[in-house]
């Protein structure tokens, strides 16, 4: 079954760009059935759709962030990145890459998600 | 965009059955069948437990169940467990601006 991993700097200084990674496992983003994002939690609130790659290469973005996020993946298939540039302390959260599937052309839901990685904007 | 909104709260004691709301628009939860639950407990990551309203993924317990009407959603737990106890958050899909998460939802079990 397919495993997802972020990494990355858990410290990042403001206005610098946050990059992170996700390594699947078990499974590859060219992969037609499924969707790859990013969702982010800030501590103690909920849940934000920041946007995700599907295995064409396409994106799509949560409009408040579109600005200042670029979501891709490598030649290998088996990482996706995202890149958050001009970072603020509102930045500050929980990243998580998850995978998600739809029984349609549109919609859809997440699963599985990773286990997570805290990143703070701090000088 | 605005976050689906569900109680802060809902409580229950052993073995009854809790409901909780997501409310959204006819732009995104009344508009398609998109809306998923998750379930997460403190420090993990959430966990898919329904998805398109009603239908629950392999391994999740059918004491979990969903249901739509117009823009808002259900997620029921019936025969509440202590293990029940977590936050749990819906999502819909929206034509317009992808996905939107509830507010969440703290369950407690007395």
């Amino acid at each position: 079954q397919v495993q997802l991993q972020e990494s990355g700097p858990g410290l990042v200084r403001p206005s610098q760009t946050l990059s992170l990674t996700c390594t699947v496992s078990g499974g590859s983003v060219s992969s037609g059935r499924y969707f790859w994002n990013w969702i982010r939690q800030p501590p103690g609130k909920g849940l934000e759709w920041i946007g995700y790659i599907f295995y064409s290469g396409a994106t799509n973005y949560n409009p408040s962030l579109k600005s200042r996020v670029t979501i891709s993946t490598d030649a290998s298939r088996t990482h996706f990145s995202l890149n958050l540039t001009s970072v603020t302390a509102a930045d500050t959260a929980v990243y998580f890459c998850v995978r998600g599937a739809s029984s349609g052309h549109f919609g859809g839901w997440f699963d599985p998600w990773g286990q997570g990685t805290l990143v703070t904007v701090s000088s | 965009q605005s976050a689906l909104t569900q109680p802060a709260f809902v409580s229950g004691s052993p073995g009854q059955s809790i409901t909780i709301s997501c409310i959204g628009t006819n732009g995104d939860v009344g508009a398609h069948n998109y809306v998923s639950w998750y379930q997460q407990h403190p420090g993990r990551a959430p966990q898919l437990i329904i998805f398109e309203v009603n239908n629950r993924p392999s391994g999740i317990f059918n004491r979990f169940s969903g249901s739509k009407s117009d823009n808002t959603a259900s997620l029921t737990i019936s025969g509440l467990q202590a293990e029940d106890e977590a936050d749990y958050f819906c999502a819909s899909y929206t034509s317009r601006s992808g996905y939107v998460f509830g507010t969440g939802t703290k369950v407690t079990v007395l």
